[in-house]
């Protein structure tokens, strides 16, 4: 059972938008930064958005982060096939003192 | 560019040792925090320990903690976890992963590719 809650699966059409939801607690996400990682078939995972909404050098700006309150969300929007992956939503827990991690949530682009 | 190499990965007995190195390029290692995440074959992934850029203050999951040790080597640019007391639930692929800051900030810039770990009789 993970610390952070995210749908475990999400699809949509290419071209078309999706979001992903990252639900936490006042101890994780209501205090601390999120960030969002993908993953691609077989490969290790990329850093995909920081501080909850900025993206690192490469990623195209069809990849989007927010938060409020104790919730996180990865928008991508223009899907493409090469997409399809694993998204994982991770912060700074301050009452475990540990890093977590959400369950993950496989994107399908149908 | 950043390059992270894991290495010391195999089968191993239940009770016993491992030691996994991360050798780092393209970035002064010195001066960045590193972790160790693992994934369990077919799950997600898992914050394994954190090291910051001094050797300082190092922070475990509570599964690992007492069991596992995170050193570095700033003079070797290289990254280590030394695993004793294994388990079957130890088994995983284990990445090394760069943190954006020297102190830790959760974020994980750059992953290596990987060292799987079994532990199995």
């Amino acid at each position: 059972q993970s610390v952070l809650t995210q749908p475990p699966s999400v699809s949509a059409a290419p071209g078309q938008k999706v979001t992903i939801s990252c639900s936490g607690s006042s101890s994780n996400i209501g205090n601390n930064y999120v960030s969002w990682y993908q993953q691609l078939p077989g490969t290790a995972p990329k850093l995909l958005i920081y501080d909850n909404n900025k993206r690192p050098s490469g990623i195209p700006d069809r990849f989007s982060g927010s938060k409020s309150g104790t919730s996180a969300t990865l928008g991508i929007t223009g899907l493409q096939t090469g997409d399809e992956a694993d998204y994982y939503c991770g912060t700074w827990d301050s009452s475990l003192s540990a890093e977590v991690f959400g369950g993950g949530t496989k994107l399908t682009v149908l | 560019q950043v390059q992270l190499v894991e290495s010391g990965g195999g089968v191993v007995q239940p009770g016993g040792s491992l030691r996994l190195s991360c050798a780092a390029s393209g970035f002064t290692f010195s001066n960045y925090g590193m972790h160790w995440v693992r994934q369990a074959p077919g799950k997600g992934l898992e914050w394994v320990t954190f090291i910051p850029y001094d050797g300082s203050n190092k922070y475990y999951a509570d599964s690992v903690k007492g069991r596992f040790t995170i050193s570095r080597d700033n003079s070797k640019n290289t990254l280590y976890l030394q695993m004793n007391s294994l388990r079957a639930e130890d088994t995983a692929v284990y990445y090394c992963a760069k943190d954006m800051a020297n102190y830790g900030s959760g974020k994980f810039e750059y992953w290596g590719q990987g060292t799987l770990v079994t532990v199995s009789s």
